[in-house]
């Protein structure tokens, strides 16, 4: 079945770049009508989606972040990232990975990034 | 940008018991783009159920998801142990943005 995992560092200082990527196993993103996302929880509060990547590169952020978000996609690599720019101590969170359709299944994993 | 409030904020239970939650949208939305998801500490959500009635595989039919325009519902009838959780509603479609709820606790 189609997996995701999440990796990059943990730790990021604030008002440097968080970076993270997803790697895919089990599915081509080169095709179908799927988001490749990006989901936030913060600790002891809710979910919050990030934004996505389309296979063709054409992304779409949620407009809290979008002035800090960037995402792209590998399709070769079956890789997908996340850039969040001049991060502070509220982007501490566990970050998840996901496809999306009108919803969102499977699920990466998660990583805490700690902002510190 | 659709909100989504979800009710009780926490509902405490006993096993065998029958959990009702509540997502309200702040307008109206199509059922396909309506999920539920349950999320327990160290592991990623779980798609219980999507297009608002239709249960993910694998999940146990103990899992029920109503609803219709702006009211939605999940219900979880007769509590096991493992059901005690945070479970989150979610919306696709509104400026295609996807949205959750806050969330609503259901505990022993």
């Amino acid at each position: 079945q189609v997996q995701l995992q999440e990796s990059g560092p943990k730790l990021v200082k604030p008002s440097e770049t968080l970076s993270l990527t997803c790697s895919v196993f089990n599915a081509s993103l080169s095709r179908g009508s799927y988001y490749w996302s990006w989901i936030r929880h913060h600790p002891g509060k809710g979910l919050e989606w990030i934004g996505y990547v389309f296979f063709s590169g054409h992304t779409y952020y949620n407009p809290s972040l979008k002035n800090r978000v960037t995402m792209s996609i590998d399709t070769s690599k079956r890789q997908f990232s996340l850039k969040l720019a001049a991060v502070t101590v509220a982007d501490t969170a566990i970050y998840f990975c996901a496809r999306g359709t009108n919803w969102f299944d499977p699920w990466g994993q998660g990583i805490l990034v700690t902002v510190s | 940008e659709i909100v989504l409030t979800q009710s009780p904020v926490t509902l405490s239970l006993s096993p065998g018991e029958t959990a009702t939650l509540s997502c309200k949208a702040s307008q109206s939305i199509s059922a396909s783009f309506l999920a539920w998801y349950q999320h327990k500490p160290g592991q990623p959500p779980r798609l219980l159920i999507y297009g608002a009635s239709n249960r993910a595989t694998g999940i146990p039919d103990r899992f029920s998801g109503s609803g219709s325009e702006t009211d939605f519902t999940l219900t979880i009838s007769s509590l096991e142990p493992e059901d005690f959780a945070v479970y989150y509603c979610q919306q696709y479609g509104g400026s295609f943005m996807y949205t959750f709820g806050q969330g609503t606790k259901v505990e022993i």
